[in-house]
């Protein structure tokens, strides 16, 4: 049973476009997450929801909105896509929010913007 | 703000050596600190953890110590495998009351290669 899965896992698309991404989680966790990898394989955190409620949001465009419709979702949609938003994004959880929790990573969706 | 370094890549072993990669961090306060490792194609996995000062984490052969002296937590195992190749990252969470709660900082990654 896949823990963290996340559709599609490419993406390629024309620059302009809008696209969404999504994500679910079957463990039960309180909170989940999406990063940024870029082509140098540098991580950046994106946003976090802990219950449905954003907690973390780090100076993304306001392109980016992520949606959480339920705990166990977390999906990202992102308008007007530009060639810099080309990298793999990954969705993640933890238990709760606490520091303490490992996160658990999906296997990432490769964006591609033509 | 909260940052972690880790020793440059890509490192190059043949199979059986001796691995460490450096990790340093700069943190308010007490973070927890952990290894994940990403291979190919896929997402990160937790490696191992430690949330206080001098607790070892351990896991596949894998070792790393939280020092809070010197703000290090050093990856290390003692005979690497082909297996082992993979990007290994360092990273910190901050805790309850500050600015980082909840929030993964990694380090930049380290690319690992290892050959028969």
């Amino acid at each position: 049973d896949t823990a963290v899965s996340q559709t599609p896992k490419y993406l390629v698309t024309q620059m302009g476009n809008d696209k969404s991404i999504k994500c679910e989680q079957n463990l039960g966790h309180d909170t989940m997450y999406w990063y940024k990898q870029d082509s140098k394989k540098f991580l950046k955190i994106m946003f976090s929801y802990n219950n449905k409620e954003l907690i973390i949001n780090e100076t993304v465009p306001n392109r980016f909105s992520p949606k959480s419709p339920d705990k166990a979702h977390l999906n990202l949609h992102i308008n007007s896509l530009e060639l810099g938003d080309s990298a793999v994004y990954f969705c993640a959880s933890s238990q709760d929010i606490g520091g303490n929790q490992p996160q658990h990573f999906g296997d990432g969706t490769r964006l591609s913007i033509l | 703000g909260n940052s972690v370094t880790q020793m440059e890549g890509p490192v190059t072993l043949s199979e059986e050596a001796f691995l460490t990669i450096n990790c340093t961090y700069t943190a308010t306060g007490y973070p927890s600190l952990f290894w994940y490792v990403q291979y190919p194609g896929e997402g990160l996995q937790l490696l191992l953890k430690a949330t206080k000062a001098d607790d070892k984490g351990s896991n596949k052969g894998f070792e790393a110590t939280y020092r809070k002296e010197t703000t290090s937590f050093h990856l290390e195992k003692g005979s690497v495998q082909v297996s082992d190749s993979a990007v290994y990252f360092c990273a910190l969470s901050g805790r309850a009351g500050g600015t980082s709660y909840g929030k993964l900082t990694f380090g930049q990654g380290t690319i690992l290669t290892v050959h028969p």
